[in-house]
């Protein structure tokens, strides 16, 4: 099936620096999902994208939707204390296809 | 404020014993989705309900089974859990499934994270 390849696994970073995490497949999506976990609880969707060449914004965070649709990338701007937690890429296509995760991007801050 | 709701939040059961996770979604959406999570892995979906069609993952196992009696909730029954079977479980919604718009964005609840002793 499917896998997405997330980078970096962890990331120790000192407060306030910037963060780029990305996604890359071998093959096509439609759509690129990207979620936070924090310990103990479920994803929450931080933002969504639906088309090639896509960059979208939500506050501190950007991803953008690459060109070839096998890419994808989430970066954080000034992080804070609370950005800890597990970043997940997540793929979709059309039809009825599961979603298909990365495996996540452990960001630790340091204050 | 519309949500996905997940009880208990913590479940201890015991080796071979049946249980039995709840979820409801006050979002109305068509879809509801199970998830099994173990510790430092992504999410692994085992079926999910598109309105009353069940659809199972190949490589679900037989000792995991799901009801959705109404829109509002859906239910995962362990027959007979295994140690294995120890791990968060979350329940997923989207309003529809297939196309390329935010009616396929999947929001999640909060996990049910499962002990088998």
């Amino acid at each position: 099936g499917q896998q997405l390849n997330q980078s970096p696994q962890s990331m120790f970073i000192q407060e306030g620096e910037d963060v780029s995490m990305n996604c890359t497949s071998s093959s096509i999506f439609n759509t690129w999902l990207w979620y936070k976990q924090d310990p103990g609880e479920g994803p929450v969707l931080l933002i969504a994208l639906y088309k090639a060449g896509e960059l979208t914004s939500n506050g501190r965070l950007t991803a953008q939707f690459g060109i070839t649709r096998k890419d994808s990338f989430l970066n954080i701007s000034a992080s804070i204390p609370s950005d800890v937690g597990i970043y997940f890429c997540a793929g979709l296509n059309s039809g009825n296809t599961p979603l298909v995760f990365g495996k996540g991007t452990r960001l630790s801050v340091i204050a | 404020d519309a949500m996905v709701i997940q009880n208990p939040r913590y479940q201890v059961t015991q080796f071979g014993k049946p249980v039995t996770l709840s979820c409801s979604q006050t979002l109305n959406h068509n879809v509801m989705y199970w998830y099994q999570q173990k510790s430092s892995q992504a999410p692994k979906l085992l079926f999910h309900y598109y309105d009353k069609d069940f659809n199972n993952e190949a490589d679900t196992p037989d000792n995991f089974q799901s009801r959705r009696p109404n829109t509002s909730f859906c239910f995962l029954d362990i027959r007979s859990p295994g140690l294995g079977d120890a791990a968060m479980y979350l329940c997923a919604t989207s309003r529809e499934r297939g196309g390329v718009s935010s009616y396929n964005e999947q929001f999640f609840g909060p996990g049910t994270r499962l002990t088998v002793l």
